[in-house]
């Protein structure tokens, strides 16, 4: 089935620092990919829609200087958390969808980066 | 805009015991709905799924039917395991919010033997 590799899966940095989590489709092609927030004990936060070849969109209240999204091929998605601080501290969850597969049965996700920022 | 209530937990069950999660929906348009489990430090799995009314969806002794009268979408295991301790998420997609997932909470299931 289709699987998506997220690297890391864990990763401390300090704060002011920058960090590169990054998302692949290992067999399929993915146009749009999407990123989510988890904080503890919570539900999943939509983050931005990534789309190839194209600027990401925004959820209302997330900062796309702060998050950086490039997703530069079919296969590839990234996101940057730039200056990081501990408040950015979380569990970050990236979701591809298989073009062949339509949106009924395309969201396979990634095995989440923890990310501390200290 | 869509939204997705799930019961709240923490839920806590001995092994063979029957289990509901609740789970109701508002969205616009026709969505599909799916259940989703994650395991401890580790992302989401799809579990299960139904894209129209009265679908049922199933997997690993899971399942779930699409009521769109009542707007639900409670998840059934008749008898569980231990290994089935994780949090399971409800959510729709599809409809007119084509391409994004609104979760629920997430609901915490712990199984005791």
């Amino acid at each position: 089935g289709a699987v998506v590799s997220q690297h890391p899966s864990r990763v401390i940095c300090k704060s002011g620092t920058s960090v590169k989590i990054e998302c692949r489709s290992l067999d399929f092609q993915a146009t749009t990919m999407f990123w989510y927030r988890q904080f503890p004990k919570k539900s999943l936060m939509l983050m931005a829609t990534s789309n190839e070849g194209s600027k990401a969109t925004y959820e209302q209240g997330v900062e796309k200087d702060k998050f950086l999204i490039n997703h530069a091929s079919l296969t590839l998605s990234t996101l940057t958390v730039t200056s990081a601080h501990p408040e950015d501290s979380s569990f970050y969850i990236c979701s591809a969808r298989d073009n062949s597969q339509g949106a009924i049965n395309g969201y396979t996700f990634g095995s989440g980066t923890r990310l501390t920022v200290v | 805009g869509n939204s997705v209530t799930q019961m709240e937990g923490p839920v806590t069950l001995s092994e063979e015991a029957f289990l509901t999660i609740n789970c109701t929906y508002t969205a616009t348009g026709y969505p599909s709905l799916f259940w989703y489990v994650q395991y401890p430090g580790e992302g989401l799995q799809l579990l299960l799924k139904a894209t129209k009314a009265d679908d049922k969806g199933s997997n690993k002794g899971f399942e779930a039917t699409y009521r769109k009268e009542t707007t639900s979408f409670h998840l059934e295991k008749g008898s569980v395991q231990v290994s089935d301790s994780a949090v399971y998420f409800c959510a729709l997609g599809g409809g007119t919010s084509y391409g994004k997932l609104t979760f629920g909470q997430g609901t915490i299931l712990t199984v005791h033997p």
